[in-house]
């Protein structure tokens, strides 16, 4: 089993719709991130979290929320999804303490119509 | 505001032959720096992480240096394989040890 897991891998919608992307991990990591990937302009941060009671903005979280329900569980939220929206979404994991690397999920390639 | 920059965007040489990417960065304040490798439709695997105080870092046929004052990082890869054609990304934390700020990636093919 993969240690970062995202729900949906692939996900089409309308303009206007509500979606969640779900993340989970089974590292016991305490910190978890939201990026998006888009062609030409590589990787960009959503949000971050690093405990269940932390939240952050990232370069790039209009239009977007999350929500850290456990330690191990990180959903990121499109209120209105908007065409512009359409892009490929990764979840990733790390622990400071160890001084580990990031750890990626597959990713979750949303459309929007 | 750290900005990561990556030449080449895009390379094709033959196989076996030993290639550099390369990757710079403009605030030479990092606490590390890490190299990825993404394949087509997945997620990004780390290949190695660099401490701030390192000059270099080796895995089996992957070198990666780094020259702080400079604000450059290279990937030196031995004797290209096929099996090696990825993008590969560089990315420093923002502060402290997280979040990342990432290049847009080479995008390499070695041709058989």
């Amino acid at each position: 089993d993969a240690d970062v897991t995202q729900t949906p891998r692939n996900r089409i919608t309308k303009t206007g719709k509500r979606i969640m992307l779900e993340c989970s991990q089974t590292k016991g990591h305490d910190r978890m991130y939201w990026y998006r990937q888009d062609p030409g302009l590589g990787l960009r941060l959503i949000y971050y979290s690093f405990d269940v009671k932390d939240i952050n903005k990232g370069e790039i979280s209009d239009g977007y929320s999350v929500s850290r329900q456990a330690q191990a569980k990180f959903s990121l939220s499109l209120e209105s999804a908007i065409p512009n929206q359409t892009a490929l979404y990764f979840c990733a994991t790390s622990d400071l303490a160890s001084n580990q690397p990031q750890h990626f999920g597959d990713g979750t390639r949303l459309s929007i119509l | 505001k750290q900005e990561v920059t990556q030449i080449p965007a895009a390379l094709s040489v033959p196989e076996g032959e030993n290639l550099v990417l390369n990757c710079s960065f403009t605030d030479s304040a990092i606490y590390n720096l890490q190299w990825f490798r993404q394949d087509p439709g997945k997620g990004l695997t780390s290949l190695l992480l660099i401490q701030s105080s390192q000059r270099e870092q080796t895995s089996g046929r992957l070198n990666a240096s780094l020259d702080k004052s400079s604000g450059r990082s290279t990937l030196y890869i031995a004797a290209s394989q096929p099996g090696d054609s990825a993008t590969y990304l560089c990315a420093v934390p923002l502060s402290g040890n997280t979040p990342l700020v990432f290049g847009k990636g080479t995008r390499l093919s070695v041709i058989a």
